[in-house]
């Protein structure tokens, strides 16, 4: 089993549509999970953390399952520059650097 | 956000010749940065951990002969490819780790991509 898996993408919605993105991790270990958004050909950048309690940052909410390993990510009324790949990242077993999954590709359309 | 630099951020080289890149944080001192790598398509693969003033620590598959790291100040790490084949050809992203009070958080470079011809 992969470390850290995702949704296959690429996902295609049109401007104003509800996305979810679902994630899974092996390591039960794993403390802290996060949401990076990567545009293509650039570097990943934060989009949020994620916690137990679940947690919303404006058009974004992000839920943890520690039980069943499972993270997702609902984006709600999707702009077109939300277009880009989301990386679901856990942190590894020392819990000293970033397991990042393969990504899933978001493209919103007009 | 803590700024992270990357140089060069591209660079095309002939197999055989070694590659440097350089990783600086900015705006803050980071004691651990980490170089990872992707591949068209793929995830970014951790390589390695870099600790300011030891040995960085080589993730599973990857040489460290052959990927050298070298982190001498508390805001610059670099990765040398030596040797390169095509193979290598890839995009390596660096990441510098910012850590406060029960507050971690790495802040990615604008990444590196290698072409070798």
């Amino acid at each position: 089993r992969k470390e850290v898996e995702q949704d296959p993408g690429p996902f295609n919605v049109p401007e104003g549509a509800t996305v979810a993105f679902n994630c899974t991790y092996s390591n039960s270990a794993s403390q802290s999970f996060f949401w990076y958004r990567q545009d293509c050909r650039k570097e990943p950048k934060l989009l949020m953390s994620v916690y137990s309690s679940g947690n919303e940052d404006g058009r974004f909410t992000a839920q943890l399952n520690r039980a069943s390993q499972y993270i997702s990510l609902l984006i709600r009324d999707s702009k077109l520059s939300d277009s880009a790949t989301y990386l679901c990242v856990v942190n590894n077993q020392a819990g000293t650097a970033l397991i990042f999954g393969k990504g899933t590709t978001l493209s919103v359309s007009s | 956000g803590a700024v992270v630099s990357q140089h060069p951020s591209w660079v095309i080289c002939k197999s055989g010749t070694s590659v440097k890149i350089e990783c600086r944080s900015l705006d803050f001192q980071a004691t651990t940065m980490f170089w990872y790598r992707q591949f068209p398509k793929q995830s970014l693969m951790l390589m390695a951990t870099s600790n300011e003033g030891s040995k960085a620590t080589y993730e599973q598959g990857v040489e460290k002969d052959k990927f050298l790291i070298n982190h001498a100040s508390l805001t610059l790490s670099t990765l040398t490819v030596t040797s390169a084949h095509p193979e290598d050809s890839s995009f390596y992203i660096c990441s510098a780790l910012l850590s406060g009070r029960g507050y971690n958080e790495q802040f990615f470079g604008p990444g590196t991509r290698l072409t070798v011809l």
